[in-house]
């Protein structure tokens, strides 16, 4: 079964600080995976994916098909970082999307 | 360059009742997905559309339906509304395997 786990609901850093919101997944082939965040008051966008292999607003994520993760990190959270964070994967090419339970994550001044 | 759009905004019908919600998508973008958003959790897909015919689907009743027309929109409709129902509805249009999603329709069931 296809299963997206992101174990942190909710998630409290300080400016400044490093972030990690943790992505685990199941998945039986090559799946393709994404971070989708959604700010306040706005619609849910792509943030990221790993077949782009690029860092967007800081945020990096690494695929590990070892341990099934995917968890996106940033060295040096900013305010504007709190948001909600989904992980999602898809087949290659087939489009349809799971998603996670998402992660609230919230930068204290 | 026209992002994805959805109407209404909200909505509220009783039990029973039946709904129709509806998606353009981006310009150029032949494939629409529809998703459901319960309150805190991640959307769930319902169904996919790839140039009007269904092209995929998740684990939802039959009473959900839908249709692509050929501009591209699309539209939701489920019949027979249960409290169950009352959620966030997500449309999304595909480029090069990545979807971009509207604001969503907010339906209440009472």
């Amino acid at each position: 079964a296809q299963r997206v786990t992101q174990p942190e609901k909710l998630l409290s850093v300080f400016k400044g600080a490093p972030v990690e919101l943790k992505c685990n997944y199941s998945y039986s082939g090559s799946p393709e995976l994404f971070w989708y965040v959604q700010y306040s008051r706005q619609r849910l966008q792509l943030l990221l994916r790993h077949i782009s292999r690029e860092s967007i607003k800081g945020f990096t994520a690494d695929l590990n098909k070892g341990e099934t993760s995917f968890h996106l990190k940033k060295p040096f959270a900013q305010e504007e970082d709190s948001a909600m964070y989904y992980c999602a994967l898809s087949n290659r090419g087939a489009q349809k999307l799971v998603f996670g339970q998402g992660t609230r994550l919230t930068i204290n001044p | 360059e026209t992002g994805v759009t959805q109407s209404p905004t909200h909505l509220i019908k009783t039990r029973g009742q039946q709904v129709t919600l509806r998606c353009s998508s981006q310009s150029g973008h032949n494939t629409v997905s529809w998703y459901q958003q319960a309150l805190g959790q991640g959307p769930q897909f319902i169904f996919q559309y790839y140039r009007e015919e269904e092209n995929g689907r998740g684990n939802f009743p039959p009473r959900f339906s839908g249709l692509q027309f050929p501009n591209y929109s699309s539209e939701l409709n489920v019949n027979a509304l249960e409290l169950d129902d009352s959620a966030l509805y997500l449309c999304a249009s595909s480029s090069q395997n990545t979807q971009y999603f509207g604001p969503g329709t907010r339906l209440t069931v009472l």
